[in-house]
């Protein structure tokens, strides 16, 4: 079955750098567009960014342009995100999800946590 | 940027009625709409692509409907597992956009 598992959350302070990467498993991960959407504590949902197949066309939210760069290795089945400058209105949970094209997300993996505090 | 706006903030439910949950965006989005539940602790599931269609494995008690600016995700008979948070989500343009959410609570 599809399988999405985030890693590299943490606590870090502002200004400071993070990469988040996420598996995938049980799809052919090539064949799929992929995201990172954030959840902040008790709010809803933000969609950050989105990659295509082969990476070579991406978009993202205002709020993380120039900060956040979105990027997947397809021979290891990966999706990353390097988060950059990074602000006390950064902190999430972070999921990585399978895009159907560049429109909705089927499968979604359980999330990693993002806390920016000094 | 199309802003999704949701109502009711809150539904009260009891097990076995029906549930009505709006969906408004702020300018077309033609039928480029999805909803996501979301429970306690966990991801979100996708319930409904294209304002109507439901997603692999999801029961026929949920349907969806509108287009345009107008929607509506209806659970005809609430089960007990159907107490969540309900999400839209528009993906006519960039960025793509949810609701701010629609809590289903037990009545």
């Amino acid at each position: 079955q599809v399988q999405l598992v985030e890693s590299g959350g943490g606590l870090v302070k502002p200004g400071g750098s993070l990469r988040l990467s996420c598996a995938g498993s049980g799809f052919n991960f090539n064949d799929y567009y992929m995201s990172w959407i954030r959840q902040a504590p008790g709010k809803g949902l933000e969609w950050v960014s989105h990659i295509s197949r082969g990476g070579s066309s991406i978009h993202y939210t205002d709020s993380v342009k120039g900060r956040f760069t979105i990027s997947r290795d397809n021979a290891k089945n990966s999706l990353y995100l390097q988060m950059n400058n990074l602000r006390a209105e950064d902190t999430a949970v972070y999921y990585c999800a399978r895009g159907i094209g560049w429109d909705y997300f089927d499968n979604w993996g359980q999330g990693t946590l993002v806390t920016v505090s000094s | 940027e199309i802003v999704m706006t949701q109502s009711p903030a809150t539904l009260s439910v009891s097990p076995g009625e029906r549930a009505t949950l709006s969906c408004r965006a702020s300018q077309s989005v033609s039928s480029n709409l999805a909803w996501y539940q979301q429970k306690p602790g966990q991801a979100p599931r996708l319930l409904i692509y294209g304002a109507s269609t439901r997603a692999t494995g999801i029961p026929a008690r949920f349907s969806g409907s509108g287009s345009g600016t107008e929607f509506t995700l209806t659970i005809s008979s609430l089960q007990s597992e159907d107490f969540a948070l309900y999400y839209c989500q528009h993906y006519y343009d960039w960025p793509r956009t949810f609701g701010q959410g629609t809590k289903v609570e037990i009545k």
